[in-house]
């Protein structure tokens, strides 16, 4: 089993839908990240958590730390919000990142 | 946010020949840098972390002598695969980090 497990897989949508992508772990952490990576695969850092929630734009991010969960949620979804969503988790004590497989998302016009 | 650019964006080499990939963080000073490739749809690996003016500290399975890391300055590292194989064709990314990490937009290394 890996120690970060991402659900769904695969995600398709219809624009202005809201959107829930979710992210358990099972390791001690420090810090979780949510991460976008478009597909010419540049990646980039869409939040990072310790606790509670975090709100960016249209882009909202939650963590259960006693529950080992997170969820990252799209309102209003459009197109341009294509890509693959990676959640990381940073260990106890360490800099390194877990990755997540990723959830492919696709919003269709 | 902090800005982590890396050259080339992509490369294609024949075999045998040797391939630098520079990662530089644009306004910050990364003590700390990480290398990681990528296979088509699967998750990001962790090769190695890089630290200012020391040794990288390689993941298990990843040839130290085949990819060579310098880090020589607080915002510049530098990963070079040497005799390049075409089972090193992938996606190579960069991150940095000062508090958060943030992440280069990858390099595409293709070996023919």
């Amino acid at each position: 089993k890996n120690e970060v497990e991402q659900s769904p897989q695969n995600l398709t949508a219809q624009e202005g839908e809201f959107i829930t992508i979710n992210c358990s772990y099972s390791v001690g952490i420090s810090a979780l990240h949510w991460l976008q990576q478009h597909p010419g695969g540049g990646i980039v850092s869409l939040f990072m958590l310790s606790s509670g929630k975090k709100k960016h734009g249209r882009l909202i991010a939650t963590i259960n730390i006693q529950e080992k969960h997170s969820s990252l949620h799209i309102t209003a979804s459009h197109p341009r919000d294509s890509a693959v969503y990676i959640c990381a988790v940073q260990g106890d004590f360490t800099d390194k990142l877990i990755f997540g497989t990723g959830t492919r998302l696709q919003v269709f016009p | 946010g902090a800005v982590v650019s890396q050259h080339p964006s992509w490369v294609i080499c024949k075999s045998g020949t040797s391939v630098k990939i520079e990662c530089r963080s644009l306004d910050f000073q990364a003590t700390t840098m990480f290398w990681y490739r990528q296979f088509p749809k699967q998750s990001l690996m962790l090769m190695a972390t890089s630290n200012e003016g020391s040794k990288a500290t390689y993941e298990q399975g990843v040839e130290k002598d085949k990819f060579l890391i310098n880090h020589a300055s607080l915002t510049l590292s530098t990963l070079t695969v040497t005799s390049a194989h075409p089972e090193d064709s992938s996606f190579y990314i960069c991150s940095a980090r000062v508090v958060e990490q943030f992440f280069g937009p990858g390099t595409r290394l293709t070996v023919l």
